[in-house]
């Protein structure tokens, strides 16, 4: 299985302040067909997982312009700048070019 | 806009099977989509399960596949997990998901 390793493990954050999450695989993410299927998600405390970047840097429908994704192949980036207190929770990468699909372990932002 | 509902029970005994159903409202699962199961343990380690397409095929985590079925009832715009052989290694809660849309989720603890 594809091994992704997220780091840091936790995140101590001021308002206003900036993070950056690492996604590293265990191998290579480009898929045959060109694409490269890693994703991030955010679950706040309470809630089911949200959608926040598709395919390495693309935002989804309503992600603010504060987070970008970036990187390629084998390693990658989620930055949130201006942290703001809804930003809060676990945020998790996944990587859907291999079978079976996988997680990283999570990054736990809060606040400082 | 879709919305995914997760309903089964919460309590099952170890050895026997859990069943989940995911029902969608929104968006037909037969249009487009791999519609997927995933579950969150104890502490943040998530773990895809599976997943059937919009034609009907299905994927399964290779960990799981001797254990596991997903299958559909489209015209009530449902889908199902079973897993069966459950253990207590297997209370977690478990989410339905269209990748980018997920259900609340619903907690299944295994115990005698």
């Amino acid at each position: 299985d594809v091994v992704l390793t997220q780091t840091p493990v936790s995140l101590l954050i001021s308002l206003g302040g900036q993070a950056s999450i690492s996604c590293r695989s265990s191998q290579s993410l480009v898929h045959s067909n060109g694409n490269t299927y890693l994703h991030w998600y955010l679950q706040k405390p309470g809630q089911s997982p949200q959608l926040l970047i598709y395919q390495v840097s693309n935002r989804f429908s309503g992600i603010p312009d504060r987070f970008s994704g970036s990187g390629s192949g084998t390693d990658f980036t989620l930055k949130i700048s201006r942290v703001e207190p809804e930003d809060l929770g676990v945020y998790y990468c996944l990587q859907r070019t291999h079978n079976p699909n996988t997680f990283g372990a999570g990054t736990k932002l809060e606040l400082k | 806009e879709i919305q995914l509902q997760e309903s089964g029970p919460g309590l099952v005994k170890p050895s026997q099977s859990l069943s989940l159903t995911c029902s969608v409202t929104g968006y037909t699962i037969t249009s487009g989509y791999d519609w997927s199961w995933i579950r969150k343990f104890p502490g943040n380690k998530m773990e895809w399960m599976g997943y059937i397409s919009y034609s009907g095929s299905t994927n399964y985590n290779p960990s799981l596949k001797s254990r596991i079925s997903i299958t559909r009832d489209t015209s009530k715009n449902q889908f199902f997990l079973q897993l069966n052989s459950v253990t207590t290694e297997d209370t977690a809660t478990y989410y339905c998901a269209r990748g980018d849309f997920w259900g609340p989720g619903t907690m299944v603890t295994v115990s005698s």
